[in-house]
């Protein structure tokens, strides 16, 4: 049973344009979630985190927005830059003595110069 | 800056062979996962291990094993390969109190013949 969804497999934008990348959860104890990068031939870097107490969460063009009664969050990039393209990965985390991440199957953001 | 290090970018080994994938980090990080990424899969957490000697299962362990004899070193084995754990293989730690924030290894490609 897949508890964290990214039912995108890829995005294409402009560059300057918002890219807006969603991801669905089935599980309510999930006390963090985070979204990785990964560019080809490199492992994912950590990009931003939310808490569930939190609804919303910025890092320069970076915000992730939290919708706890749809389980529901997306990132939002704004401008998109070239750079942007990667493999975004979301997680999820439930904390306790269960230290593991669960993540997305990933979507691919390609920003069009 | 965190270091996360995997000895091996690619590796090609035949099925039947024992294979050891060893990754080293250089913050004095508590947890250490090893995880395999497949198109369409995600990221998947084979194992990890939250102190020197201890070990938990994550997901997918059947088929792996794994060591960590000293607190910077995270060891993944493959008793006897096969074909079908051709994959990218990530290595991940993170402090104890942060185990959502975990940094990640290139990676390691490994390829079964």
């Amino acid at each position: 049973d897949q508890q964290v969804k990214q039912n995108s497999p890829s995005l294409s934008v402009q560059e300057g344009r918002i890219s807006i990348l969603n991801c669905d959860y089935t599980n309510s104890m999930f006390d963090y979630f985070l979204w990785y990068k990964k560019y080809p031939a490199e492992g994912p870097t950590f990009l931003i985190s939310i808490s569930s107490i939190k609804d919303k969460n910025e890092d320069g063009r970076f915000t992730v927005f939290l919708n706890k009664s749809a389980k529901h969050l997306s990132l939002h990039i704004v401008p998109s830059q070239p750079g942007d393209s990667a493999v975004y990965f979301c997680a999820a985390y439930s904390g306790g003595s269960n230290y593991k991440l669960t993540f997305g199957k990933g979507t691919l953001l390609t920003v069009n110069p | 800056d965190v270091k996360v290090t995997q000895s091996s970018r690619y590796l090609v080994k035949r099925t039947g062979e024992k294979v050891f994938l060893e990754c080293v980090q250089d913050m004095d990080h508590e947890n250490m996962f090893w995880y395999r990424q497949d198109p369409g899969l995600g990221l998947r957490l084979i194992y990890f291990s939250y102190d020197v000697k201890m070990k938990e299962k994550g997901d997918i362990p059947e088929g792996y094993s794994v060591s960590r004899e000293k607190k910077e070193r995270f060891s993944l084995i493959l008793e006897s390969a096969s074909t079908n754990q051709t994959s990218m293989y990530l290595c991940a730690s993170s402090l104890l109190g942060q185990a959502f924030k975990q940094y990640f290894g290139p990676g390691t490609r490994l390829t079964v013949t």
